[in-house]
């Protein structure tokens, strides 16, 4: 199994460009998670699907941001326009099942926003 | 809502020493607990959880954990700490009913000293 997988690993852009993370989740798991990393605020979530389906996007900073789950094995994280605040790292996880079973996470994109 | 405290930010200890990293968390009612390892560079990864009954937990890579409701705790802990344990770790809880969504400690930074 190849894991979670996230592309970029990098990326490096200036402001005002949009931004695409994009996430490919462990295969037949059905919960998706998108969380932001920073030194000042630590790990948050951002948002989580199941089934393809947004359950919580109360973490979304703001309209800038969107997150879509096209189909089971695909996830973009979008940022539109990027500004510089926005630079943190940001992880996908996947989760099979319910009651909490281990979150799967990926290595993470970082994003700088000059 | 819950939340975590992780009151420890860096911590040293020498390879071999014992290690306990705190967490403190706070939920009305008993919560489901986990502790996460991050390695330079890479997503999370499980290093145990507790749900009920023993309240002491084990976990991978010689890792246990103990619930302890009254000082609504669960730290972290190892007899002997090796070079390679030199990680950063999170606490994490989530609520019952909460669809897997965990809330994260802000994360304790291990330094292993040779």
């Amino acid at each position: 199994d190849a894991g979670v997988i996230q592309s970029p690993r990098h990326e490096v852009t200036e402001m005002g460009q949009e931004v695409t993370l994009r996430c490919k989740p462990i295969s037949g798991h059905d919960y998706l998670f998108w969380y932001r990393q920073t030194m000042m605020r630590g790990l948050e979530l951002l948002i989580y699907f199941n089934n393809n389906v947004p359950i919580d996007d109360s973490g979304m900073p703001e309209d800038r941001f969107s997150a879509k789950m096209p189909n089971a094995s695909f996830s973009t994280l979008k940022i539109q326009p990027s500004e510089p605040r926005d630079s943190a790292v940001y992880f996908c996880a996947s989760l099979k099942g319910f009651s909490y079973n281990e979150q799967f996470f990926g290595p993470g994109t970082r994003l700088t926003v000059l | 809502a819950q939340s975590v405290t992780q009151p420890d930010i860096h911590i040293t200890v020498s390879e071999g020493a014992s290690l306990e990293l705190r967490c403190n968390y706070s939920y009305g009612a008993t919560p489901y607990l986990f502790w996460y390892v991050q390695s330079p560079g890479q997503g999370l990864q499980l290093l145990l959880k507790y749900f009920s009954g023993d309240t002491l937990v084990q976990g991978i890579k010689g890792f246990e954990a103990e619930f302890k409701r009254s000082q609504s705790s669960f730290n972290l802990r190892k007899p002997s700490v090796h070079w390679s344990d030199a990680a950063e770790y999170f606490c994490a809880v989530g609520a019952k009913g909460g669809g897997n969504k965990l809330t994260f400690g802000t994360g304790t930074q291990l330094k292993v000293e040779l």
